[in-house]
């Protein structure tokens, strides 16, 4: 149990393009889902936490406005990178969590590729 | 604030050899500690956990001691293989709230 499917698994696009990324549980509901940055050889940085109905709570120095993350239901939540530029470019990862303070458990991630 | 360190990679080995890979951690309270594994263009998978002092993790055969008068979580493994050749993460949490992750380090493990 505790499946977490994300989609697309690898995207490429044009600069100025808005791109969505949809994280799922698949056999569990989800009250929390976080998102995760990667960049290369370095760890992965929390960039918001969303809980199930309510605005999400982003890290220092994420922009709210360029990363709108919905989590609209308990078994799906969309982080969409608006207007992506090249510096845009990574590996983002999704975890979602039956309630606060459970364990996490991870999406495959989906490598974005801004042209 | 919390931070977890641990050793820059990549470790290559050869099949069969042991493994350390060092992690340390830095908390203000008693944290959780876990060992992340991510293989090649994939997420993360848990691989093993300790929630609190002396307990140790273990899976797959590999092995972490959780031990808190050194604030240290080093992963073991006896003989390695091909397949274990990922990169690993060392994490720690507060009550599973939020994950502070190390910056990985990447095993390669040759025939």
């Amino acid at each position: 149990g505790a499946v977490v499917s994300q989609h697309p698994s690898r995207v490429i696009c044009k600069s100025g393009t808005s791109v969505k990324i949809e994280c799922r549980s698949l056999d569990f509901q989800a009250t929390t889902m976080f998102w995760y940055r990667q960049f290369p050889k370095k760890s992965l940085m929390l960039m918001a936490t969303s809980n199930e109905g309510s605005k999400a709570t982003y890290e220092q120095g994420v922009e709210k406005d360029k990363f709108l993350i919905n989590h609209a239901s308990l078994t799906l939540s969309t982080l969409t990178v608006t207007s992506a530029h090249p510096e845009d470019s990574s590996f983002y990862i999704c975890s979602a969590s039956r309630l606060q303070g459970q364990p996490q458990h991870f999406g495959d991630g989906t490598r974005l590729s801004i042209l | 604030g919390n931070s977890v360190t641990q050793m820059e990679g990549p470790v290559t080995l050869s099949e069969e050899a042991f493994l350390t890979i060092n992690c340390t951690y830095t908390a203000t309270g008693y944290p959780s500690l876990f060992w992340y594994v991510q293989y090649p263009g994939e997420g993360l998978q848990l691989l093993l956990k300790a929630t609190k002092a002396d307990d140790k993790g273990s899976n797959k055969g590999f092995e972490a001691t959780y031990r808190k008068e050194t604030t240290s979580f080093h992963l073991e493994k006896g003989s390695v293989q091909v397949s274990d050749s990922a990169v690993y993460f060392c994490a720690l949490s507060e009550g599973y709230s939020t994950l502070t992750f190390g910056k990985g380090t990447m095993l390669l493990v040759s025939p």
